[in-house]
């Protein structure tokens, strides 16, 4: 069965500095994987995704994240933060529904960014 | 415009009474979600719906229950059964069940138990 690891529960960071948080999965076949952003009392929002192909990822509001296989990691990056960017990371990981256990999106925990004026 | 809702916002429940959360989306998925979302544990699947009038049961299911008797509707019941119900809940929809397809989420009912 898959699983995600999300390294770093909460990540304060000061305004225009890079950020980077860390997700990690685990994994016997081929994945696809999500990182979502909520904010405070609200549902997730997709920020970017790796289907296939280059493994730079590029999202919304400036985010990327790269996949990297031999290390089973998909890191979320911004260079340069704004207020506004505090919310709770999620990152998702699922493989294709012929795979047992196929099809669901398994979470990690989740990491709390606070950026700091 | 196109999404999802959830109704209500906040919902406070008394002990032994069972719950119905609403969720509706005008997207024209076929699959559903209901999650469960507790703090510092990110979320946990409790059923879902590939098409309409079938679901499954997810890695959370007991104490819940669900009907899909329309595409647009998946309602989540919370029954007395379920021992601890206080929780942020969470819908979502996708094109068609799970890989590569990008869930929508709604903007979630959080369930006070008092």
């Amino acid at each position: 069965a898959q699983s995600v690891t999300q390294l770093d529960s909460q990540v304060p960071v000061f305004e225009e500095a890079p950020v980077e948080l860390r997700c990690n999965y685990s994994s016997s076949v081929s994945v696809y994987l999500f990182w979502y952003v909520q904010y405070p009392n609200q549902g997730l929002q997709l920020l970017l995704k790796y289907l296939s192909g280059s493994t730079l990822v590029k999202g919304i509001n400036g985010f990327e994240a790269e996949f990297n296989k031999s290390q089973t990691s998909f890191h979320l990056r911004k260079p340069s933060v704004h207020i506004s960017d505090t919310a709770e990371y999620f990152c998702a990981v699922t493989t294709d529904p012929i795979y047992n256990q196929g099809g669901k999106l398994i979470f990690g925990q989740g990491t709390e960014l606070s950026v700091k004026p | 415009d196109g999404g999802i809702t959830q109704s209500p916002k906040y919902l406070f429940r008394k002990e032994g009474q069972n719950v119905t959360l609403s969720c509706e989306q005008n997207l024209n998925h076929d699959a559903m979600y209901w999650y469960r979302q507790d703090p510092g544990q990110g979320l946990r699947l409790i059923y879902y719906s590939q098409i309409v009038n079938d679901f499954q049961k997810g890695d959370i299911a007991e104490g819940y229950s669900v009907s899909r008797e329309k595409k647009e509707s998946f309602p989540l019941t919370v029954t007395s059964a379920q021992k601890n119900p206080t929780a942020f809940y969470l819908c979502a929809s996708s094109i068609t069940w799970g890989g590569r397809n990008e869930q929508f989420f709604g903007p979630g009912t959080r369930l006070t138990v008092l």
